[in-house]
């Protein structure tokens, strides 16, 4: 079945580390986001990418990195920069320019400090 | 003011009613709207798409206002399953990419 994946489900950070979570599609899409959700409150990209090799911040970017080193796979870096790290993060994929297309969801990481 | 408001909530409501929600977006740029339903702690599905025309889609009927910048959502005859969050969702592109605008939800829940 064509969908995304998203691991690990849970993980705990402790202070000064940097951690990686991991997303992949095989729906074929080329552009992938990451978004933060944070309890009473809608979600706010981190960062996108439309193709390979190359990616751009969102709104909240400050303290995370990507890389999109294949079209597959778009994983998130929550650095030891970001002070506020707790918070559900999903990764999403969609086609490019298509705005009549949605996005659809992995489902989601839970990142909470030690 | 945030770029897509939706009604706080919580809707308390017994099963086989119908409720509605709302939502307004103020970026008249906005090109494509959807309706996503989020289980608790869990990631958001695709409900529907929203059309100028509405759009119904079996007790759901979505509904479009492009002149108000206002979206409508709603279901008939409430079944418990229906508790989730229901989140506004506004697609415009910006910058090269399609750029989605979450609302913060409403949160429904349904009793016997």
């Amino acid at each position: 079945d064509g969908g995304i994946t998203q691991s690990p489900k849970y993980l705990f950070r402790k202070e000064g580390q940097n951690v990686t979570l991991s997303c992949e599609q095989n729906l074929n899409h080329d552009a992938m986001y990451w978004y933060r959700q944070d309890p009473g409150q809608g979600l706010r990209l981190i960062y996108y990418s439309q193709i390979v090799n190359d990616f751009q911040k969102g709104d909240i970017a400050e303290g995370y990195s990507v890389s999109r080193e294949k079209k597959e796979s778009f994983p998130l870096t929550v650095t030891s920069a970001q002070k506020n790290p707790t918070a559900f993060y999903l990764c999403a994929s969609g086609a490019l320019l298509r705005p009549n297309q949605p996005q659809h969801f992995g489902d989601g990481t839970r990142l909470s400090i030690l | 003011r945030k770029e897509v408001e939706q009604d706080p909530g919580p809707f308390n409501v017994p099963e086989g009613a119908t409720v509605a929600f709302n939502c307004t977006y103020s970026n008249s740029a906005s090109q494509s709207f959807f309706w996503y339903r989020q289980d608790c702690r869990k990631e958001p599905k695709l409900l529907m798409s929203v059309y100028s025309s509405g759009n119904e889609d079996g007790r759901f009927t979505a509904q479009l206002n492009r002149a108000s910048q206002y979206i409508s959502l709603l279901i008939r005859d409430s079944k418990l399953s229906d508790s989730a969050t229901y989140l506004c969702v506004v697609n415009r592109v910006s910058g090269g990419y399609n750029k989605l605008i979450f609302g913060a939800g409403t949160r429904l829940a349904v009793h016997p």
